[in-house]
């Protein structure tokens, strides 16, 4: 079964601070693995697209890894601001003609000052 | 604006009334997403269209629900006789080209649907 676990659930860090958010998957056949930025009340806005042959990509403080190998991801953040307080959602879209994404449930980041 | 646009943002109605929510993707954009978000939980696939077509709509949880999409532009996803459980957040998201091709899903802010 296609399926995109996401850890921890939640957290909570200093702002300043750095952390990781983990996502592992099941998916197969591999298309492409997104990480999404869901503020509350908003609709996901798309961080980074890794495709099998990308080991990481980056969009400013944000990095993300992937190791096809593992099926494994990460989302690194570095020097947080407390706007990045918001969901973080793991994506990984289903090769072939499916065309299908199967999203993970998200880690809920809080960023206290 | 530039960006994908849904309506209404918020809609309250009686259990067993029909509801039609409204996504307007960016202009150009032929792949356009519907997914429904329940309170706390990740986002549920529904159907996906490929300009005014929809090669998948296995995700659609019952027959009550039906989604079109004309001009490959618009695209209104119909709940009829809602019940309780339909309770939930409904986005769109609109990209240039179909997943598979590494291409970004621009979402919209979502239509809040409760039911009464």
């Amino acid at each position: 079964k296609n399926q995109v676990e996401q850890s921890p659930q939640s957290l909570i860090i200093l702002e300043g601070k750095n952390c990781t958010l983990q996502c592992n998957y099941t998916v197969s056949p591999f298309s492409n693995l997104r990480w999404y930025k869901q503020d509350t009340g908003r609709g996901p806005v798309s961080l980074t697209i890794m495709t099998f042959s990308e080991n990481t990509k980056s969009n400013g403080r944000y990095t993300a890894t992937l190791d096809a190998d593992t099926k494994q991801s990460s989302l690194h953040i570095t020097a947080s601001q407390l706007s990045d307080s918001a969901s973080y959602i793991c994506v990984v879209t289903v090769g072939g003609a499916t065309n299908k994404l199967i999203f993970g449930t998200g880690t809920l980041l809080a960023v206290q000052p | 604006g530039a960006g994908v646009s849904q309506s209404p943002s918020n809609k309250v109605t009686e259990k067993g009334k029909d509801v039609e929510l409204r996504c307007d993707p960016i202009s150009g954009h032929t792949a356009l997403y519907w997914y429904r978000q329940r309170l706390g939980q990740g986002l549920e696939f529904l159907i996906y269209f490929q300009g005014n077509s929809a090669p998948d709509k296995s995700g659609l949880p019952s027959d009550r629900f039906s989604a079109e999409r004309t001009g490959e532009s618009v695209s209104t996803l119909t709940i009829q006789r809602t019940q309780q459980e339909d309770s939930a957040v409904y986005l769109c998201a609109s990209s240039l080209r179909l997943p598979a091709f590494n291409q970004p899903q621009h979402f919209g802010d979502g239509t809040r649907l409760s039911i009464l």
